[in-house]
């Protein structure tokens, strides 16, 4: 299995801040990560998909990247609806894994 | 597209957890879905549990295999998840989900509300 692992797994951030979210891959692959946003007692939504290319419908304060075995996601200027969980997805390989998640709470 | 799980909310230990999900505004057979089941243990993070094809092809995590069974019905437009032999680490809320795959390209877009399902006698 792939394992993610994600970091950090909880910030605080203000409105107007940049925030950043690292998952690091156990095994090398390119591109098939994905990026999940999660309000409590919801179902995670999809924002980001082939490490970059965001969903239709996702504000472009939202964005993805990727170095060697590490993927980034970036949300540029906070907004108070961004403020939920965030979990990186890989589907290079099965079993489809998971990073532990990122919690974004208001400072 | 909309994804709505049904079953029982509550589970008797070493019995089986049943759960179906209708797929309504869209088809099953779409050629580039997967019909998904993820669960999400209380206060923890997202396990895949498998997924199915809609000519009955199914994926399962190899760590649930040999307690999971998932099925489609086309002409319901539904796909069901069976998890037999259950205890109280299968208590979660359970989501189905579509993920498509297009050249390379793949994602989770669209979910079920979820279901949460306890296991307790």
């Amino acid at each position: 299995d792939i394992q993610m692992t994600q970091s950090p797994s909880s910030l605080s951030a203000s409105i107007g801040d940049t925030v950043t979210i690292t998952c690091r891959a156990s095994q090398g692959f390119t591109n098939s990560l994905a990026w999940y946003q999660q309000k409590p007692g919801k179902a995670p939504k999809l924002l980001v998909y082939a490490a970059s290319r965001l969903e239709s419908g996702v504000p472009s304060r939202f964005s993805g990247s990727e170095s060697g075995t590490h993927y980034t996601l970036t949300i540029s200027s906070l907004q108070p609806e961004d403020f939920a969980t965030y979990y990186c997805q890989q589907y290079f390989s099965l079993p489809l894994t998971f990073g532990g998640g990122t919690k974004v709470e208001i400072k | 597209v909309q994804l709505q799980e049904s079953g029982p909310g509550l589970v008797i230990p070493s019995q089986t957890l049943s759960l179906t999900c209708t797929v309504s505004g869209g088809s099953i057979t779409s050629g580039i879905y997967y019909w998904s089941w993820i669960r999400q243990l209380p206060g923890k993070g997202l396990e895949w549990i498998g997924y199915i094809y809609y000519s009955g092809s199914a994926n399962y995590h190899p760590s649930l295999k040999s307690r999971v069974f998932i099925s489609v019905d086309t002409s319901k437009n539904q796909f069901s998840l069976k998890l037999t032999s259950v205890t109280a680490a299968d208590t979660a809320v359970y989501y189905c989900a579509r993920l498509f795959r297009d050249y390379g390209d793949s994602g989770l877009d669209h979910w079920g509300q979820g279901t949460p399902v306890t296991v307790s006698s």
